[in-house]
């Protein structure tokens, strides 16, 4: 069974705070990917990699940095955290970018007050 | 721009009744998938249907690319199949995937 881990599950952080979002999969998968999640928005692609070392720009990533150590770990980095990135987060990953499906973590949820 | 429209936004039916989910997208697509989502929780795939139809039990995806649309069958629907469905559709160009804003689906027993 594929597995992606996402932590911490919830996350309580100031305006201009520092916050990282971390994500493990265990499914040997070359790609993995950061969403955010909002009503009425759907999901919008943050970054992706394709591989340890590599970073992809998704579709809304001002205010985020990722970081992609190993195949099993991608991080997301909010470095001046604003309270419009209070989103609820999905990493996934998937075993190659095109005709594959995505497995979804559990979802971080973070508020910036 | 590309863009997939999900519809109806939400749908409340009787347990027993049949569920009916769409989607349209204005592009060319590689694949369409669709994902189920419970009440602030993950998503899970439940089919990926470059086209044509697909079953799973209950469920039926049929994916038409001449007409760029896409629809999620929910026979003789369960309580348990509340939630939300989303569709994705896969771009030509990039594969990267285009989502859509969901269904929210409540049964009622």
């Amino acid at each position: 069974e594929a597995a992606v881990t996402q932590s911490p599950r919830n996350k309580v952080t100031v305006t201009g705070g520092n916050v990282t979002l971390s994500c493990r999969q265990t499914n040997s998968h070359n790609y993995m990917y950061w969403y955010r999640q909002d009503t009425g928005h759907g999901l919008r692609l943050i970054h992706y990699s394709y591989g340890a070392g590599n970073l992809q720009i998704g579709d809304v990533p001002d205010g985020y940095k990722a970081t992609r150590t190993t195949q099993e770990d991608f991080f997301l980095l909010l470095e001046l955290a604003s309270p419009s990135q209070t989103s609820l987060y999905f990493c996934a990953s998937s075993g190659r970018g095109s005709q594959n499906t995505l497995y979804f973590g559990a979802g971080t949820r973070l508020s910036v007050l | 721009g590309q863009q997939v429209q999900q519809s109806p936004t939400s749908l409340v039916l009787q347990e027993g009744e049949n569920a009916e989910l769409q989607c349209n997208f204005s592009t060319s697509l590689n694949s369409m998938q669709w994902f189920y989502q419970r009440p602030g929780g993950s998503l899970i795939s439940v089919f990926y249907n470059p086209s044509g139809t697909k079953q799973s039990g209950r469920l039926t995806s049929t994916t038409v690319i001449k007409e760029r649309r896409s629809s999620l069958h929910i026979s003789s629907s369960q309580i348990t199949d509340s939630g939300t469905y989303l569709c994705a559709m896969e771009l030509w160009s990039n594969y990267q995937l285009i989502w859509g804003s969901g269904t929210k689906l409540i049964i009622k027993p």
